[in-house]
């Protein structure tokens, strides 16, 4: 069954330094995957998505995440941190072709930022 | 308006209550989806519509009824609700490509509502 794994609950990091969330997917054929984010109170917002073509793929508010066939990775980074970048992050991969199109979602990755 | 809206933005309910949560799409999307989410708990996938016809029913108690009268707008009602019905109820709405030998061909990515805050007593 496809399943989605974000191994960190909870993640501090300090402003300005890098940042790494993990995400681990199973899934039997090319996978589709995403990355949201979700700030209190508030719905998830689309930050990228990998659907074919390159492997590394750009997204909004600076971050960028890299889909690795071999590991069935597709972990998301940014190179500096901002305050405001503190919120919950969640991977998804969807699942297509059946008769319903469906996303299946992580635990989520809680961020904090450190001044 | 633009994008996704969901109203109300919170509600609080007794257990014999009746009540409806609305979503309404502004992307000309045909497909909309109803979300749970709890806290320690992935998202949960409730309901689908695909062209106002439901497509998925996750194993959904009865006292959750989706209504879907058009590709714009899905409800949501509840009654008899429990205190774990409370939760973040999540809509969200993409862009399906029509199906083709019972199977939708690709998709979009899927757009998400602020969701509705429901607390039951």
């Amino acid at each position: 069954a496809q399943s989605v794994t974000q191994p960190d609950i909870h993640i501090t990091v300090s402003e300005g330094a890098s940042l790494e969330l993990r995400c681990n997917y199973s899934y039997g054929a090319t996978p589709y995957l995403f990355w949201y984010v979700q700030s209190p109170g508030q719905g998830l917002q689309l930050l990228l998505k990998y659907f074919s073509g390159d492997t590394l793929v750009q997204g909004i508010k600076g971050f960028e995440a890299e889909f690795k066939r071999s590991q069935s990775s597709f972990n998301l980074r940014k190179p500096s941190v901002h305050w405001s970048d503190a919120a919950e992050y969640f991977c998804a991969v969807g699942r297509y072709g059946g008769a319903t199109n469906k996303l299946i979602f992580g635990t989520g990755t809680l961020l904090a930022v450190q001044p | 308006e633009t994008g996704v809206t969901q109203t109300p933005r919170h509600l609080v309910m007794g257990m014999t209550n009746k009540k409806s949560l609305k979503c309404e799409q502004h992307l000309g999307h045909n497909a909309m989806y109803w979300y749970k989410q709890s806290a320690k708990k992935p998202l949960e996938l409730m309901f689908v519509y695909n062209f106002k016809e439901q497509t998925e029913n996750n194993s959904v108690p009865s006292r959750f009824s989706p209504e879907c009268p058009n590709s714009s707008h899905l409800f949501l009602h509840l009654h008899t609700l429990q205190p774990e019905d409370s939760a973040l109820y999540l809509c969200a709405s993409s862009l399906e490509g029509g199906k083709v030998s019972g199977r939708y061909r690709g998709t979009d990515t899927q757009y998400f509502g602020p969701g509705t805050r429901l607390t039951v007593l």
